[in-house]
């Protein structure tokens, strides 16, 4: 597609419950990165994917969180035993190289 | 370590006022600085960049920065604000690791224009 595509846009969930947040790069991005924007704060480096190599885990607040990636398509972030502390905006991005950093426009997570 | 620094979480400006946002980055490596603007409700969009070369780098919709090494900063400026640059306002800086593509994002600023 032409841009960065999230989904949902906004999740609510009870605590305790597990989610997935979903992003589609744009094709031939080879990177892909996953953000966290709690409110009035900046963005949370969360996890990076390059090609096939190893992702950047370095950002991963904690074990319930995980993120996969098939080859240089879709990725999913899964949040495990949600807390309210995981409220917040879940931005990924995509991009060629350093300098072409597209953003989505996230997803909305509530959890009550 | 990779950071940056965002000098007031909150400015406000006159319209036709000028806009001045403020950076200051801290990098192990000789940095790539960037500008992203984000309105309501919407991700983020590119601004400028700075990599090599020419220190004052000008982007989209009339904003300039320019990267000042002695002082470590990346201000953002443009001379006349209008009422369309509402919006939050993010500098980021790359990773230290050769070849990554990560950004380390400042707080943001928001800035509000008042009419």
């Amino acid at each position: 597609g032409a841009g960065v595509s999230q989904s949902p846009s906004n999740k609510v969930t009870e605590k305790g419950k597990d989610v997935e947040l979903r992003c589609d790069p744009i094709s031939g991005h080879t990177a892909l990165y996953w953000y966290r924007q709690r409110l009035g704060q900046g963005l949370e480096f969360l996890i990076y994917f390059q090609g096939n190599s190893a992702p950047d885990k370095s950002g991963l607040p904690s074990d319930r969180f995980s993120a996969e990636r098939t080859g240089e398509s879709v990725s999913t972030l899964t949040i495990q035993r949600t807390q309210q502390e995981d409220s917040a905006v879940y931005l990924c991005a995509s991009s060629k190289s350093l300098y072409g950093y597209t953003f989505g426009s996230g997803t909305r997570l509530t959890v009550v | 370590a990779q950071s940056v620094t965002q000098l007031g979480s909150h400015v406000s400006v006159s319209e036709g006022a000028l806009v001045l946002l403020r950076c200051n980055y801290s990098s192990s490596v000789p940095p790539y600085l960037f500008w992203y603007v984000q309105y309501p409700n919407q991700g983020l969009q590119l601004l400028l960049k700075y990599t090599t070369g020419a220190t004052l780098v000008k982007g989209i919709n009339g904003f300039e920065a320019e990267f000042k090494k002695s002082e470590t900063s990346f201000h953002l400026t443009k001379p006349s604000a209008h009422m369309s640059d509402a919006a939050e306002y993010f500098c980021a800086v790359r990773g230290a690791i050769t070849g990554a593509n990560n950004l380390f994002f400042g707080t943001g600023t928001r800035l509000t224009v008042i009419p």
